[in-house]
This record gives structure tokens, sequence and C-alpha cells, in this order.
């Protein structure tokens, strides 16, 4: 069974804290994504990586770093959390450009994080 | 800018009747679609998708229909059970450079009424 794995199910931080979520896919997928979900917005993609060391900013990257240093890894970084970046978080991989193209992502339980 | 919009954001249905959710996109650029669904403190699981040389595709109960000059797609559930109940987003496959990314709709909350 394929599984993408979000270290933390629940998070509660301090503003202005360095924030790391982690997530780990064993599925040999090229591609790795990062969305954040909130009420009325939907998922919202925050950065997703096609290859290892490769990072490409998607719609709301503010605020966020991400790190992929091996295949099986994406983590995001927030570097300064702020109250506005209370959120269920969701990583998902997929296979990628190689492998049929059209992307049907796989994702993992969330992390809902509270920055308080 | 909402480029994929959902705009019932619930439907409550009964058990054993038909259930249509909508979807409409903006960027003529959107070459295939996708639903997922979401139940509680999980992650989204594909559903079913389609390609936009095609104006259907169906598996089991779910039928996703689309209608490119209108930029709509629609998602039908025949019959209706209460397991279906969970939050459905539709989404549409942009190629970014290297690869695809997906842009997501806002979501519709399903209630399925035994």
């Amino acid at each position: 069974d394929v599984k993408v794995t979000q270290s933390s199910r629940y998070l509660v931080k301090r503003t202005g804290e360095k924030v790391f979520l982690e997530c780990v896919q064993d599925m040999d997928h090229e591609n790795m994504f990062w969305y954040r979900q909130d009420p009325g917005l939907g998922l919202r993609l925050i950065y997703f990586s096609y290859d290892v060391k490769m990072k490409e900013k998607g719609d709301i990257p503010e605020g966020y770093s991400v790190s992929r240093e091996k295949k099986e890894r994406f983590s995001l970084i927030l570097e300064s959390a702020s109250t506005n970046q209370t959120s269920m978080y969701l990583c998902a991989s997929g296979p990628g450009q190689g492998r049929g193209g059209r992307e049907k992502l796989f994702f993992g339980s969330g992390t809902q994080l509270s920055v308080l | 800018d909402q480029q994929v919009k959902q705009n019932s954001p619930s439907l409550s249905v009964q058990e054993g009747r038909i259930s249509i959710l909508n979807c409409d996109y903006t960027n003529s650029m959107f070459d295939y679609f996708l639903w997922y669904k979401k139940y509680p403190a999980e992650g989204p699981t594909f559903l079913i998708s389609i390609s936009s040389i095609k104006d259907k595709n169906e598996d089991g109960r779910f039928t996703v229909f689309l209608n490119k000059s209108a930029k709509h797609l629609s998602l039908h559930i025949v019959p209706s059970q209460p397991g279906d109940s969970a939050v459905y987003f539709c989404a549409a496959s942009l190629y970014g450079g290297a690869t695809n990314k997906l842009i997501f709709g806002t979501g519709t909350l399903l209630a399925v009424q035994p």
C-alpha cells in the first residue's frame, strides 16, 4: 500500500518560532507537494519539487521554504511562524512527468498547525 | 484569483438519489481534471479523472462530465450512499515547466442522509 507519512498530526507553536514539517513517501515518486487547506479557500499550493534539490514556488510561497535532500523526504519550513499560518498542512506525492504525466496525487493525513 | 471554483460549499442528498457536484474553471490551458474525496482527519484521495479530449468518464457509481466550451465539469454519484458523505474537491492540471501541478477548488461538503 502506498504511503505518505507526515511527522506530526497536531502541532502548536508560538509566533516567531521556526517550524519544520516533515513528509516521507515510500513510492519512489519524483514529485512532492505541500498544500495548505483553509475553510472557504480549499487546497492551495505552497511549494513543490520535481527532483532532489529542486523546488518551485506554488501559489502562496511567502513565509515558507522547503528542502528536498533525499527523494523520499520533503520538508516545509516556516522561517518565523505567524498566526496567519495556522492551518491544515497537507503533503502529497505524485509519480511525475515521466510516468503517465497526469498527476494522481497521494496525500498524507495532514498536520494541523496552530500558531499562538 | 481562484482559477477553479466550486460555488456550492455544501450539498445535502437523500440516500439512493443522485448527487451532482459542480466545478467551474477559468484557465483554458487546463487539460486534465480530477476529483478528490476527503474524509475528516484524512488526506484527500483520488476519485476519478477526465482528459480534456473527452467529455465523459465513468467509474462505477461515479461519472464526470466535462463541458470545455462552458469551462465546467460536474461529478455525478448515482446512487448516493451515506459513505459518500465527505468533502469533494475538483482539481485541474496545468503543465508547469518540469512537471504538472494541480490547482484545487474550494471543496463541496456532501451529506448523504439515510
